[in-house]
């Protein structure tokens, strides 16, 4: 089975612009879920999709969206770009709500100037 | 929610050592713990997990012990080798909300 792929997998922004990345979940997998990761820090969790609706949401600003499709491949869009957004986004599936194994995808690396 | 805590943050072994890295968990119906390693610049990779109803798994030179009573759960590398050096994450299932949570981290580094 193909992993999860992450596409663009580098992203040069300006502030105040917005973006869209996407993830493409492994075959089968419903649960996409998104973190943002910052040198040096952890994984903070930004939201997760289960089948098309959005289950879970972290403590981010309402400029953090996301989506996913009838086919589980999901987005986020940030709008309103600011340099402290810059990070590695990641997203990971798995197979459904609360289903436990995890697999991410390489992620995208956005970096606002 | 569920809390996860986990130490400790940075950890300096010798090749051939052994190391240990503890995670404390808050949601006593919690019954699915992972372990993550993320080497530099590569993503989080799923290296070993553990659930409930069992105390220790164990996968060549790792293993994975779980305390539910004491709600706490840790990785041990056995013979460490330079490889071994990356950050690692536990999580834990937060029941209520059905989602994954990590611990911020341990950065492992192991010196030939």
């Amino acid at each position: 089975k193909a992993g999860v792929t992450q596409t663009p997998r580098y992203l040069i922004k300006t502030r105040g612009q917005q973006v869209t990345l996407s993830c493409s979940p492994i075959s089968g997998h419903r649960s996409v879920s998104w973190y943002q990761q910052t040198p040096g820090q952890g994984l903070q969790f930004l939201f997760e999709y289960f089948s098309e609706t959005q289950r879970n949401k972290g403590n981010f600003p309402g400029r953090f969206s996301g989506r996913q499709f009838s086919n589980s491949r999901s987005e986020m869009n940030v709008s309103t770009l600011e340099l402290g957004d810059s990070a590695l986004y990641l997203c990971a599936s798995s197979l459904g709500q609360g289903q436990g194994e995890q697999y991410f995808g390489p992620g995208t690396r956005l970096t606002v100037t | 929610g569920e809390n996860v805590e986990q130490h400790p943050s940075t950890l300096s072994v010798q090749e051939g050592d052994s190391a240990v890295i503890k995670c404390t968990y808050s949601d006593s119906a919690s019954n699915y713990f992972p372990w993550y390693k993320q080497e530099l610049g590569k993503r989080p990779q799923l290296i070993i997990d553990i659930r409930s109803n069992v105390g220790e798994k164990k996968d060549q030179r790792i293993a994975v012990t779980l305390n539910k009573t004491a709600k706490h759960f840790s990785l041990h590398i056995t013979e460490t080798q330079p490889e071994d050096s990356a950050v690692y994450f536990c999580a834990a299932i937060d029941t209520g909300f059905q989602k994954l949570v990590f611990g911020t981290g341990t950065r492992l580094l192991v010196s030939p």
